[in-house]
């Protein structure tokens, strides 16, 4: 079946350094959506990517869609503790709207 | 604008006994999804609603797994009867439409002893 998978699995990081996860798909993905879920809270939406080679960005994050469709990335420059929690990527399967979320990157931050 | 709601937000049960969860998804938002999630893992769809429509339940063990949507607004997701292993996080989620970013509810933590 289709796979999303997500590396690194971990990632911890000093305060103020940069953090980057990247999210690989088996197929080609109609759209590709980021979420965010602090411990112990739900996933919230980031954005959404929809284009070949799109990036979009958000304050200190960046966010890529491959030329092929089926990678994407989230960087995240000088990291803040606030940036703390697991971030999962989603990618949507052509031609029906269902989502596969990847199996997401804990990022954690020491001060 | 209120988010989506869950209810219970935690649930302790043992084995072999029922227990549901209810959702109610942002108003105006057509589709209304449910998600099981284990500790240290993505949401895995478990149905997926268009209005009233059950149009993905592919991943819903149906022998013991049960949902509804009747007036295409508030969701009831039941199992009976309950097994060690369905210990995990029940997310509710919505969207306008499927295409569309879901908001996710705080879930329900549901434990079986």
């Amino acid at each position: 079946g289709q796979q999303v998978m997500q590396i690194p699995q971990y990632q911890h990081v000093q305060e103020g350094e940069d953090f980057t996860t990247y999210c690989n798909s088996s197929t080609t993905l109609s759209n590709i959506q980021w979420y965010k879920q602090r411990p112990g809270g739900h996933p919230v939406f980031l954005i959404q990517l929809v284009k070949s080679g799109e990036v979009k960005k958000q304050k200190r994050l960046t966010f890529q869609f491959g030329e092929a469709k089926k990678n994407s990335s989230l960087h995240i420059t000088a990291t803040q503790t606030t940036d703390v929690g697991t971030y999962f990527c989603a990618g949507g399967l052509h031609n029906t709207d269902k989502l596969i979320f990847g199996t997401g990157t804990r990022l954690q931050v020491f001060p | 604008e209120a988010g989506v709601v869950q209810s219970p937000r935690y649930k302790i049960i043992e084995k072999k006994q029922p227990v549901a969860f209810w959702c109610n998804p942002i108003s105006g938002h057509n589709t209304l999804y449910w998600y099981l999630q284990n500790l240290g893992q993505g949401p895995e769809l478990l149905i997926r609603y268009e209005n009233e429509e059950a149009v993905d339940d592919s991943q819903l063990p149906k022998d013991r797994f049960s949902a509804e949507r009747l007036k295409g607004v508030d969701s009831t997701l039941k199992i009976q009867p309950a097994e060690l292993g369905d210990s995990a996080v029940y997310l509710c989620a919505s969207s306008k439409e499927g295409y569309y970013e879901q908001y996710f509810g705080p879930g329900t933590r549901l434990t079986v002893t």
